[in-house]
């Protein structure tokens, strides 16, 4: 199928990490996105990896992918009340078509 | 200055009308796309323009009917509105060849009553 899976839903207590996990399901997918959505805004590309990457950093962020697996995931260091949003995995696949999982609901506990 | 603008942003409207929501961007992308995100947040994919031609058609009814006037718009024409057309429609645009990102408008939320 088509299907990019991702759980619906986590807390994490203010100051800790956050990790939302991604499947995906084409293994020829050449780039692999994380977006953000902030309540009534559109989405927001927040980081990218290419697929012949395991890991990628950028400030807080840090993307690992498993490409024998196909999993993706997304840390958050020090999450803040600001990274409360929905967070999007996605995969472009080889038809031009950009595929989106159903995005994670992060919630930030004081 | 925004980089992908749709308007309207909120469209209210009785079933059975027509309805237009005009998309622009100015990012000199040759690509757009229309996404719907429904009310569950879920999002698919609706149609991909490149440079004014179709190139991606996801098995949408054929009361939705895109248009481009030209590469930096792309517009999305619906017909007879019903029920199940309520959501948020998103315009995007990308650079094509390797790694689109995609650049989101901020949604029109239609309502159908």
């Amino acid at each position: 199928g088509e299907d990019v899976e991702q759980s619906l839903f986590l807390s994490v207590r203010e100051g800790d990490s956050s990790v939302i996990n991604c499947t995906y399901t084409d293994s020829s997918s050449t780039y692999l996105y994380w977006y953000k959505q902030e309540p009534g805004a559109g989405l927001q590309l927040l980081t990218y990896i290419f697929s012949n990457m395991d890991m990628k950093q950028d400030q807080r962020l840090t993307v690992l992918l498993n490409k024998k697996d196909k999993h993706l995931s997304l840390r958050i260091a020090d999450t803040q009340t600001g990274d409360s949003a929905i967070y999007f995995c996605a995969e472009a696949k080889g038809d031009d078509k950009i595929i989106f999982g159903k995005g994670t609901r992060l919630h930030i506990l004081p | 200055d925004t980089a992908v603008s749709q308007t309207p942003k909120y469209l209210v409207t009785q079933m059975g009308n027509d309805k237009s929501i005009k998309c622009e961007q100015n990012l000199g992308h040759d690509t757009m796309y229309w996404y719907k995100q429904d009310s569950k947040k879920f999002l698919k994919i609706m149609f991909s323009y490149n440079n004014k031609e179709l190139i991606i058609n996801e098995t949408v009814p054929n009361r939705f009917s895109p248009k481009s006037p030209d590469k930096a718009h792309l517009n999305l024409h619906i017909n007879s509105l019903e029920l199940g057309d309520s959501a948020v429609y998103f315009c995007a645009s990308s650079t094509r060849g390797g790694g689109e990102k995609l650049f989101f408008g901020s949604g029109t939320q239609l309502s159908v009553l």
